[in-house]
């Protein structure tokens, strides 16, 4: 089954710890997108990347940093500069100049 | 900046007719799309509708878009339980590629048996 896999599905930060959430997709979709989601707000874009090696920043990127080794994978690592990083993060994949985005399940982070 | 606005609740019984509305800013939208999340899950593509179109109906999913009030709506018809999550408005701007989405905030739709 072709899809968008998150991993974990849970995950824990304590006071200045880097931590690390997976995405993986087996689409073949060029586009991959990582959105912030908070309580009684809309999703806000926080890092994509629409080819291997290269990825720019979105709307809120600050605490946060991305890798683009292979197509398949995206990997966001939450810094500990980020000050309120308690937020659902949700991956996203898309073929370039496609108009349908695919979202994987989230992964909730929480701080300890 | 672009801006997407929905209301936050909505309430209706099962069986009726839902509308859920949603105003956007941005006149060079391309797409716009209705997304449906359920708790704890990632977010699903339900409809998207290209901007030289006023209406798509897909089963009991209708979309209604003015452009020049730049105002679209989801209606859900013969509303069940199981459509109660909540779905979120997005746009696409005109030069965007790919998945550079501009959300609404979501409105949470209740269906009460």
């Amino acid at each position: 089954d072709g899809g968008i896999t998150q991993s974990p599905k849970y995950l824990f930060r304590k006071e200045g710890q880097n931590v690390t959430l997976s995405c993986e997709q087996n689409l073949n979709h060029d586009a991959m997108y990582w959105y912030r989601q908070d309580p009684g707000q809309g999703l806000r874009l926080i890092y994509y990347s629409q080819i291997v090696n290269d990825f720019q920043k979105g709307d809120i990127a600050e605490g946060y940093s991305v890798s683009r080794e292979k197509k398949e994978s995206f990997p966001l690592t939450v810094t500990s500069a980020q000050k309120n990083p308690t937020a659902f993060y949700l991956c996203a994949s898309t073929r370039t100049w496609d108009e349908k985005l695919f979202f994987g399940s989230g992964t909730q982070l929480s701080v300890l | 900046g672009e801006d997407v606005e929905q209301s936050l609740f909505l309430s209706v019984r099962e069986g009726d007719s839902s509308v859920i509305n949603c105003t956007y800013t941005d006149s060079s939208s391309t797409y716009l799309y209705w997304y449906k999340q359920e708790p704890g899950a990632g977010l699903q593509l339900l409809t998207y509708i290209f901007s030289n179109m006023d209406m798509k109906q897909d089963q009991r999913l209708t979309v209604l878009l003015n452009k020049k009030d730049k105002h679209l709506s989801l209606r859900i018809a013969d509303t069940q339980t199981g459509d109660s999550a909540i779905y979120f408005c997005a746009e696409k701007e005109g030069d965007n590629q790919g998945g550079k989405l501009i959300f609404g905030q979501g409105t949470e739709l209740s269906v009460k048996p």
